[in-house]
Parts: structure tokens; C-alpha cells; sequence
């Protein structure tokens, strides 16, 4: 299994939103409603922030956001603030009952 | 809260098998429907999810990490754990283990474990 095709890093500016794509295919992204993200500080676990595509575990901020489309999901996370900046992760459910990760995206907050 | 705790050699020689356990604690491992499993990261790069146990025992493996893999869960230690046979450089990661309510979503994780390969 391939994995995930996520942009290697984004970046802007306290209060701006940006936008965090994942692309997979017809046999986990876009085949399932079984998408997640994650967000890794550098030296910690990743911590699950969304998950079946949209829906946000308890706690987490809703300035995070997600959907999907096809064979591409997406993480929008609005009104950045510096706790913001870390490496964030996808994921699919796939065809063959296993997990792929995307190869994950570096946030800089500017 | 449950918690998770990752245990095993932190350097393994090549060709050797890398073993690592995760103790639950506040929890039971066999009281509910979870799936348990092993993700690993390489020292710089992305994550990699290696494979799950469910709580019956029925495992799912990464297809490229399959034919050296084996994963367990022993109740009475209240403890699932991770044998890769035949490692290489290549099998240099941080290690994770985590729970999840289903196969796709592992939510609680613990800390890691570095794990190197080298002679």
C-alpha cells in the first residue's frame, strides 16, 4: 500500500486559515468515510484531531475542520495561533482492512 | 484515562528480532471491544502503521511488514505486543503503541520507544 500524498509543508499567519490536502485513491481515501487526521508536536504522540472525515473528538478545537472530496481530503484550520504549528498526519481505512498514513505536512506558523 | 506504555531493547542487532510489549494500564485489555496496535516512526519522517490486534485476537497487518510480523495479546499481563523478525536498518524507528475503537482510529497512544538496528 502507497502511502498518502499530503503537501511536505504550509505555512502562514496567526489568524489566517490554511488548508491541508490528502490524497489517496478509489481504495482508501475515496472509497471510505474513514479518514483522520493527526497532529504531531516534534518529541510527542500524535494526538487523533478528526476523524470519520469531519467529526472532531471531544476537546478538540473547532477551528479545525475537515471534509473530503473524491480521492482528496482535506484539513482547513482557521484562526491560526503559534500552539498551532506541528506536523499533521492523515489516514484512510483501506480496501485490503489495514491503515495507511499520509507522509504528513509541516505547519509553520509565520 | 487508559494508559499505554511501550517496553523492549532500545538496540537490536541485524537479522536479530526486534520484541516490544505495551502495558495498559487503568483498563483492561480483554474488557472491551478495541483494537490495539503498533505504529513507527523513523528518526525525521512520517508515520508508518505496522499492524492491530482486536481484542479477540484477530490481527491486521501492514501487507510490506507481513511475512515477519507477528503480533499477541496476553490478558494475564494485561500487556499486546510486537515480534518483527529479520530486521535492518530500515526497521530504525520510534515505535508507538495505541488503542482505538475501531481498526482506522487509534486514539489513545503511548509515549514511543526509540528502537535502532545496528551491529
Amino acid at each position: 500500500q502507497s502511502a498518502l500524498t499530503q503537501p511536505a509543508s504550509v505555512s502562514g499567519s496567526p489568524g489566517q486559515s490554511i488548508t491541508i490536502s490528502c490524497t489517496g485513491t478509489s481504495s482508501d481515501v475515496g472509497g471510505y468515510n474513514y479518514v483522520s487526521w493527526y497532529q504531531q508536536h516534534p518529541g510527542k504522540a500524535p494526538e487523533l484531531m478528526i476523524y470519520d472525515v469531519s467529526v472532531r473528538p471531544s476537546g478538540i478545537s473547532n477551528r479545525f475542520s475537515a471534509s473530503k472530496s473524491g480521492n482528496t481530503a482535506s484539513l482547513t484550520i482557521s484562526g491560526l495561533q503559534a500552539e498551532d504549528e506541528a506536523a499533521y498526519y492523515c489516514s484512510s481505512y483501506t480496501s485490503i482492512t489495514t491503515v495507511v498514513f499520509g507522509g504528513g505536512t509541516k505547519l509553520t506558523v509565520l | 484515562q487508559v494508559q499505554l506504555q511501550e517496553s523492549g531493547p532500545g538496540l537490536v542487532k541485524p537479522s536479530q528480532t526486534l520484541s516490544l510489549t505495551c502495558a495498559v494500564s487503568a483498563g483492561s485489555i480483554s474488557s472491551g471491544a478495541f483494537y490495539w496496535s503498533w505504529i513507527r516512526q523513523p528518526p525525521g519522517k512520517g508515520l508508518e502503521w505496522i499492524g492491530s490486534i482486536y481484542y479477540s485476537g484477530s490481527t491486521y497487518y501492514n501487507p510490506s511488514l507481513k511475512s515477519r510480523l507477528t503480533m499477541s495479546v496476553d490478558t494475564s499481563k494485561n500487556q499486546f505486543s510486537l515480534n518483527l523478525s529479520s530486521v535492518t536498518a530500515a526497521d530504525t524507528a520510534v515505535y508507538y503503541c495505541a488503542r482505538g475503537g475501531t481498526l482506522q482510529y487509534p486514539k489513545d497512544w503511548g509515549q514511543g520507544t526509540l528502537v535502532t538496528v545496528s551491529s
